[in-house]
């Protein structure tokens, strides 16, 4: 089936640590997107890549980082210095400027 | 930034009856707009999307009006079932630049 996964589903961060979220789609898109959803907003961009070993901010790149190798992989590490990163994170892939198709997300949570 | 709100933040609907939900958005030179279902603690779903230059479209049980004279944007669900609980949330986009996600509403159907 194509489609496009996040691992993991719940994660647990201690204050100051470094944490990795995986998205991996096989629908042979060229873009993909994270975003950050907390409770009464709407989605947030964090990065977008629209090719390979490409990416850009987006409205709140501070605290995050990407990593484009593959196609069909776009990691995000929230990084120690993002204050606030509980939250609900989903990643996105699309072909061009069109619909948009969703991960699952994951869900992070600061200890 | 866009703002892309929505009216009402939560809807009641008794099953078998129509859905109306509503979204403003504030750019006239938004020119991509669509509808996502998000069932509690997954990834938005496609339900389905209209562009500028029509005033309405049809799915399955689902229909999009675009007003652009007012910038308003509206979900119309038939026969709403048990099923279609769940957040609903407009997206706009602007000349194929990124989406903007409005805050959602949440509907509940009761039955």
């Amino acid at each position: 089936d194509g489609g496009i996964t996040q691992s993991p589903k719940y994660l647990f961060r201690k204050e100051g640590q470094n944490v990795t979220l995986s998205c991996e789609q096989n629908l042979n898109h060229d873009a993909m997107y994270w975003y950050r959803q907390d409770p009464g907003q709407g989605l947030r961009l964090i990065y977008y890549s629209q090719i390979v070993n490409d990416f850009q901010k987006g409205d709140i790149a501070e605290g995050y980082s990407v990593s484009r190798e593959k196609k069909e992989s776009f990691p995000l590490t929230v990084t120690s210095a993002q204050k606030n990163p509980t939250a609900f994170y989903l990643c996105a892939s699309s072909i061009g400027i069109d619909e948009q198709f969703f991960g699952p997300g994951t869900r992070l949570t600061v200890l | 930034g866009e703002s892309v709100g929505l009216h009402l933040p939560t809807l009641s609907v008794q099953e078998g009856d129509n859905s109306i939900i509503n979204c403003a958005y504030s750019n006239s030179a938004s020119d991509y707009f669509i509808w996502y279902k998000q069932e509690s603690g997954k990834g938005p779903q496609f339900i389905i999307d209209i562009r500028s230059n029509m005033d309405k479209r049809q799915g399955q049980r689902v229909t999009v009006l675009l007003n652009k004279t007012v910038k308003h944007l509206s979900l119309q669900i038939a026969a709403t079932q048990p099923g279609d609980s769940a957040v609903y949330f407009c997206a706009e986009n602007i000349l194929g630049n990124q989406f903007y996600f409005g805050t959602g509403t949440s509907l509940t159907v009761i039955p």
